[in-house]
């Protein structure tokens, strides 16, 4: 098991343009999340879905979309990137229901400049 | 949004002492988790809490789940080189998603 992969592991975009960053996870887990790490603070939450065919606002989503393409895959697009969206995003998963253990994928570092 | 506390925000031990760090909130919580998380890498899950009370191991590492739910409390006894990193808590409220706190950051001298 690979468990949580994103794809690509390191960006950088111009101002306004757009990129998809991808996470997929086999570990057969409904709820799937985005995250954004920024120094000195915690995990920041973007985008989640609590299961195949739904979406959800998190803490901080302005500037971000994200769709559910299946159980195992769980994209994040950034539409015209900005400055402020450089930082480190990370996708984690978990089987809600059973556990609430949320486990990670390795990250994206993005740097809009 | 709910913010977690961490205590202390970075911490320098030598190899072989005992090591504890705490999380608080303002909110009770229904699990706790702790992760360390390596430069470079995504966090790893170490610990995780369900029960106010319930005290859990995972080797040299061990963690509380604090009785007002509102904290937990994560020690990691003879520290080593690799114990470097930083380490995060994470709660979640009944019904909501988890909240993280900024972390802990760990340096171990030789």
């Amino acid at each position: 098991n690979a468990g949580v992969t994103q794809t690509p592991k390191f960006q950088v975009l111009k101002t306004g343009q757009s990129m998809t960053l991808q996470c997929a996870q086999d570990m057969n887990h409904n709820s799937m999340y985005w995250y954004r790490q920024d120094p000195g603070m915690g995990l920041r939450l973007i985008y989640y879905s609590a299961s195949e065919g739904t979406t959800d606002k998190g803490e901080v989503p302005n500037g971000y979309n994200v769709s559910r393409l299946n159980k195992r895959e769980f994209s994040l697009r950034l539409e015209s990137a900005a400055p402020s969206q450089t930082s480190v995003y990370f996708c984690a998963s978990y089987r809600q229901g059973l556990s609430y253990e949320q486990y990670f994928g390795p990250g994206t570092r993005l740097t809009v400049t | 949004g709910q913010q977690l506390n961490q205590s202390p925000q970075s911490m320098f031990i030598q190899e072989g002492e005992d090591v504890s760090m705490n999380c608080t909130s303002s909110s009770i919580f229904n699990t706790w988790l702790w992760y360390k998380q390596d430069p470079g890498e995504g966090p790893v899950l170490l610990i995780a809490l369900y029960k106010a009370g319930e005290l859990t191991s995972n080797g040299r590492l061990t963690a509380q789940f604090g009785i007002t739910r509102k904290d937990s409390f994560l020690n990691i006894s003879a520290s080593i080189p690799s114990d470097v990193g930083i380490y995060f808590c994470a709660g979640r409220p009944y019904g909501q998603n988890f909240v993280f706190g900024p972390g802990t950051r760990l340096s171990v001298l030789p």
